[in-house]
């Protein structure tokens, strides 16, 4: 069974940058193709990236861009998401979770439990 | 972009009845790119359909999906006391792979 652990809630000063983890276990990294979502408190959820399994590169949503690094250590089965020049409005709970794609549909299952990222002075 | 509007914005209906939720695309959509999640206040989203009508693993049978084009149907025919919660549509036809703002189904 694949599971996805994040790491703990962060508590930032805007301008910062931040960095969550996700641990795969019952997998490979190497067989996911990770991506991020997040979501403000209150509010739907919002894509922001990932690995594009057709060419092995990374997409990132165009309102991330310049801002979001998404990198991956394969040697310890963790992806990471990197998101810098913080604002007020990136507070959120922020998702990994990998994704497929067959002849039949694309998803994103499983999902890891979330990090609370606070950005406040 | 492809922008999800999800309608109605809240159902409020009783366990037993069904539920009927839209999720309608601002440009034609393959449907094996339309996929619906589940999500319960502080969990992450659950998938549900993925390829518009394919049940995922798990998935009882009252969960069914449906559509083509710019139109996609999540029905839930007889309501379960844990089926109440919020559902959001997600398309990955085209990037950024938007979500609908989601379609919250809540006890009358």
């Amino acid at each position: 069974q694949v599971q996805l652990v994040q790491s703990g809630a962060e508590v930032k000063k805007p301008g910062a940058s931040v960095k969550v983890s996700c641990k795969v276990s019952g997998y490979t990294l190497n067989e996911l193709s990770m991506h991020w979502v997040r979501q403000a408190p209150g509010k739907g959820v919002e894509w922001m990236g990932g690995l594009d399994p057709e060419d092995g590169e990374i997409i990132y949503a165009q309102k991330f861009q310049g801002r979001l690094t998404m990198t991956e250590d394969a040697s310890a089965d963790t992806a990471y998401m990197e998101l810098s020049g913080l604002r007020t409005e990136d507070t959120a709970v922020y998702y990994c979770g990998g994704f497929w794609s067959g002849y039949d549909g694309s998803w994103i299952d499983p999902w890891g439990q979330g990090t609370l990222v606070t950005v406040s002075s | 972009e492809i922008v999800l509007t999800q309608s109605p914005g809240s159902l409020s209906l009783s366990p037993g009845d069904r539920a009927t939720l839209s999720c309608r695309a601002s440009q034609s959509l393959s449907s094996i790119y339309l996929t619906w999640y589940q999500q319960k206040p502080g969990q992450a989203p659950r998938l549900l359909i993925y390829g518009a009508s394919y049940r995922a693993t798990g998935i009882p049978d009252r969960f069914s999906g449906s559509g083509s084009g710019t139109d996609f149907t999540l029905t839930i025919s007889r309501l379960e006391p844990e089926d109440f919660a919020v559902y959001y549509c997600q398309q990955y036809g085209s990037s950024p792979w938007t979500f609908g703002q989601g379609t919250k189904v809540e006890i009358k």
